[in-house]
């Protein structure tokens, strides 16, 4: 089983939809939890970074830590053709928390 | 410009030629570290170093050295590459942890036949 479960779609939404993007995970330590966008060819950008258990706002994006449930979901409110993209969780331990472990990626068509 | 350069963005070679692929940041940044993204797996670490002359391994060392003598630059080795090893590359660099901002160079596509 891996330590960091993400569906990997292709996952297709109009124009202005409400997207939920999840990931779920298996090791208890895990204490920072982070989305990262990849468009086509190119690295990976953090997009959000989130210390522990609650809820991150930023523009039109929103993520969700829920530790209880081991459970972590990223917002995209009014999608736009410009968020089509591989959509990366990434989390580490406390203990050494140079470690990143990523999910496998989500990805995301908007379409207008 | 700020940015992480790696060297070269294509390779193919054949089995047990050893190659490196280079890594630069011009930003100062302490902390840098080497994925492997493959196909429904994602992006899993190499290595990574904390600063000059300290380096750790991350998930899936086996195959790969590093190095880090100077902090801009973070070296990926592969001393006898075998097929398993092709991979997209990726080096990424923050400014001193994790949590900073990372930034990612734009890849390097290895294939070893």
């Amino acid at each position: 089983q891996k330590e960091v479960e993400q569906d990997p779609g292709p996952l297709s939404v109009p124009e202005g939809a409400i997207v939920s993007l999840n990931c779920t995970y298996s090791n208890s330590a895990f204490q920072y939890f982070m989305w990262y966008r990849q468009y086509s060819r190119k690295g990976p950008e953090l997009l959000m970074y989130t210390y522990s258990s609650g809820n991150k706002e930023d523009g039109r994006f929103t993520a969700q830590v829920d530790k209880s449930s081991k459970y972590i979901s990223l917002f995209i409110r009014d999608s736009q053709p410009s968020d089509s993209a591989t959509y990366l969780c990434a989390m580490s331990p406390s203990g050494g928390y140079n470690k990143l472990i990523f999910g496998a990626g989500t990805r995301l068509a908007v379409h207008p | 410009e700020a940015q992480v350069t790696q060297n070269p963005r294509y390779l193919i070679t054949v089995t047990g030629k050893k190659l490196t692929v280079t890594c630069s940041q011009n930003m100062n940044h302490e902390y840098m570290s080497w994925y492997r993204q493959d196909p429904g797996l994602g992006l899993r670490q190499i290595y990574y170093s904390m600063n000059v002359e300290v380096t750790d391994k991350g998930d899936v060392p086996e195959g790969y050295k590093v190095s880090r003598k100077e902090k801009r630059n973070f070296p990926l080795i592969l001393e006898s590459p075998s097929p398993n090893q092709t991979s997209l590359y990726f080096c990424a660099s923050s400014l001193r942890r994790l949590g900073d901002t990372q930034y990612f160079g734009p890849g390097t596509r290895l294939t070893v036949l």
